[in-house]
């Protein structure tokens, strides 16, 4: 079946460590996309890829990095310098096209203690 | 910048009460819209879009949403609600970025509470 593959589920990594959450799609979109999701604050995008190679900051990049060396893969590192990264990470791919709708991953929560 | 409104972070209903979710948005030309919905935990599934024609558009489940330009809002609807809906709402506006590229930007949410 096509779709997104986000692992692990659940992570859990000490303070001050860098963390890679994987994210992988077989559904051949261009697009993909990371997420940040907080309670109460929706979805905030962290960065997105319009196509391999390529990838640019959302609203909310500092901490975070990317990269898009495969079509099918866009893996998230959260960096120590990241101040708050306990959060839900949501992974989407979608065409590029206007109005196109994404496709999501079943999410990573993360938790640094 | 463009955002979405949504003014009621949670919503109670009777099962099989009608149910309306308010999303209001902030956009220069006509908009792509969506409506999102999460269940605890997991991803978003699409429940619906605009791009433009009828304002009135179906989706699955049973939801509906209208378009109404004059007051920038795209409303979702359900004539009688099932358990089963309770789960958290996103509506998204679909946004060209600087780099002419496309992403969505999403609403705060809100999560809809079904009592028997």
């Amino acid at each position: 079946d096509g779709g997104i593959t986000q692992s692990p589920k659940y992570l859990f990594r000490k303070e001050g460590q860098n963390v890679t959450l994987s994210c992988e799609q077989n559904l051949n979109h261009d697009a993909m996309y990371w997420y940040r999701q907080d309670p109460g604050q929706g979805l905030r995008l962290i960065y997105y890829s319009q196509i391999v190679n390529d990838f640019q900051k959302g609203d909310i990049a500092e901490g975070y990095s990317v990269s898009r060396e495969k079509k099918e893969s866009f893996p998230l590192t959260v960096t120590s310098a990241q101040k708050n990264p306990t959060a839900f990470y949501l992974c989407a791919s979608s065409i590029v096209a206007g109005g196109a709708e994404a496709f999501f991953g079943q999410g990573t929560r993360l938790t640094v203690v | 910048a463009q955002s979405v409104t949504q003014p009621d972070i949670h919503i109670t209903v009777s099962e099989g009460a009608s149910l309306e979710l308010r999303c209001n948005y902030s956009y220069g030309a006509t908009p792509y819209l969506f409506w999102y919905v999460q269940s605890p935990g997991q991803g978003l599934q699409l429940l619906l879009k605009y791009f433009s024609g009828d304002t009135l558009v179906q989706g699955i489940k049973g939801f509906e949403a209208e378009f109404k330009r004059s007051q920038s809002s795209f409303n979702l609807r359900k004539p009688s609600v099932h358990w089963s809906d309770a789960a958290e709402y996103f509506c998204a506006v679909g946004d060209l970025s600087d780099t002419g590229g496309f992403k969505t930007i999403f609403g705060a949410g809100t999560r809809l509470f079904v009592k028997a």
